[in-house]
């Protein structure tokens, strides 16, 4: 069965102080690893879309990375803005329901202090 | 491009009752899918459909019915609330099975 752990489940940082924010991962075969931006109230945003070990992508004061176990969103310079929850999701090539379901994170709530 | 809707955008229904919650994209995708996110627990898939006219269950199907006539339109039907039901709903598309998903703003449904 394919899991996804973030972590921390919460972190407060002040503005301007980088962080780092986890999701640890196992599916049978990774079609797409997505990370999503989630304010309250609100719907997932999306981000990313990293699909094999090595990719990077970046907008703005956020990196994303992959590896074969986890990813990594790499928060620069983090201003109140950037306060939300982060959610990680995995997209398995082999899984159920005809590959369409994604397996969610519970998130990780970022609170950037002005 | 509106992208997702979804309607309403909040309901308090009573155990029993019954009700339709509304989706539509204005993107022509062909997938759509409704997921449920509950506090401490990740968004889980409902149900899931991969055009006009075809629909699946996903992995927390009980209790609900979905149907899709058209390529706009997803909607997902309570057919008697119960408080176990009592959660925010999304819908999403996406034009393919390997694009990006997309999500609706959520409609938060409480059971009394």
């Amino acid at each position: 069965e394919d899991q996804v752990t973030q972590s921390p489940e919460a972190l407060r940082l002040q503005e301007g102080e980088s962080s780092s924010l986890n999701c640890s991962y196992t599916v049978s075969g990774l079609r797409g690893l997505f990370w999503y931006r989630q304010d309250p109230g609100k719907g997932p945003e999306f981000l990313f879309t990293l699909y094999s070990a090595g990719e990077e992508k970046e907008k703005e004061r956020l990196k994303a990375t992959l590896t074969k176990k986890e990813s990594f969103l790499h928060i620069t310079a983090p201003k109140p803005e950037d306060s939300a929850t982060y959610l990680c999701a995995v997209q398995d090539s082999r899984g159920d329901f005809g590959n369409e379901k994604l397996t969610f994170g519970t998130g990780t709530r970022l609170t950037i202090i002005p | 491009n509106a992208g997702v809707t979804q309607t309403p955008k909040f309901q308090v229904l009573k155990t029993g009752q019954s009700m339709t919650l509304q989706c539509a994209q204005d993107m022509n995708h062909e997938y759509m899918s409704w997921y449920r996110q509950d506090p401490g627990m990740g968004l889980r898939l409902i149900h899931y459909s991969v055009g006009a006219g075809i629909t699946d269950q996903g992995e927390v199907p009980n209790g609900y019915n979905v149907s899709r006539s058209t390529t706009e339109d997803f909607p997902l039907r309570l057919l008697s609330a119960a408080p176990s039901q009592t959660s925010v709903y999304f819908c999403a598309s996406r034009k393919t099975v390997s694009d990006t998903q997309y999500f609706g703003p959520g409609t938060r449904l409480t059971v009394l």
